[in-house]
């Protein structure tokens, strides 16, 4: 079965640039997710989706970060402008049910690595 | 607000001895936790978990252990071996398919 697919793997980009992160979960999972992991920390959730909506945004910077999940499949995540704070691993994960669901694990894929200089 | 804490952030041990990794929560709605493992340039890959209902969850050389009302799990790995040396990440939910909290997490490292 394939895993969680990311692209790009790394990306440099200068501050106040744009930059934008693809990921396409395992096949059948209806929960995805976006986490950010700054260096030493652990990952930090940005935003989680069932199918095509919308459970949380709540840590998600909104005034440069946007995301979202046409058709309930591959996702995008973006960074308009870019902050040198910005640099990070940005890593999507997904699962096979969402909150209604039973007991589940979700899986991660290899991440998207970000430097902003 | 940290409400998943690894306060280790390394330990080392020797080929064959055991690695007891430890982590504590502080949300006690946390039902589900889950030991992710993590090496170099790559996601975190799912290691076991446990549910709340349960006080011991075993997988070959993994073990993990949940103490609700110290609010504290521990990871045992017995025998460790080189091949365990990467950064576990101890992670907790209200409910499985909700986002996970995550630790910091502990770099362990497994001498020959």
């Amino acid at each position: 079965e394939a895993g969680v697919a990311q692209s790009p793997r790394y990306k440099i980009i200068e501050k106040r640039q744009s930059v934008a992160f693809w990921c396409n979960p395992i096949s059948g999972h209806a929960t995805l997710y976006w986490y950010q992991q700054i260096l030493g920390q652990g990952p930090k959730l940005l935003i989680q989706f069932q199918n095509n909506g919308v459970v949380d945004d709540s840590q998600l910077p909104k005034d440069r970060f946007s995301a979202e999940r046409l058709k309930g499949v591959d996702s995008t995540l973006k960074i308009q402008p870019a902050k040198l704070e910005d640099s990070a691993v940005y890593l999507c994960a997904s699962s096979l049910r969402g909150p209604q669901g039973a007991r589940n694990t979700i899986y991660f894929g290899e991440g998207s690595w970000l430097t902003v200089v | 607000d940290q409400q998943v804490k690894q306060n280790s952030p390394s330990l080392s041990v020797q080929e064959g001895r055991i690695s007891i990794l430890n982590c504590d929560y502080t949300n006690s709605m946390f039902d589900y936790f889950l030991w992710y493992k993590k090496y170099p340039a790559e996601g975190p890959t799912f290691l076991i978990s446990i549910s709340s209902i349960k006080d011991k969850n075993e997988d070959g050389r993994f073990t993990v252990f949940l103490n609700k009302s110290a609010k504290h799990l521990s990871l045992h790995i017995v025998p460790s071996q080189p091949g365990d040396s990467a950064v576990y990440f101890c992670a907790a939910s209200p409910y499985s398919g909700y986002a996970l909290n995550f630790g910091k997490g502990t770099s362990l490292l497994v001498t020959p």
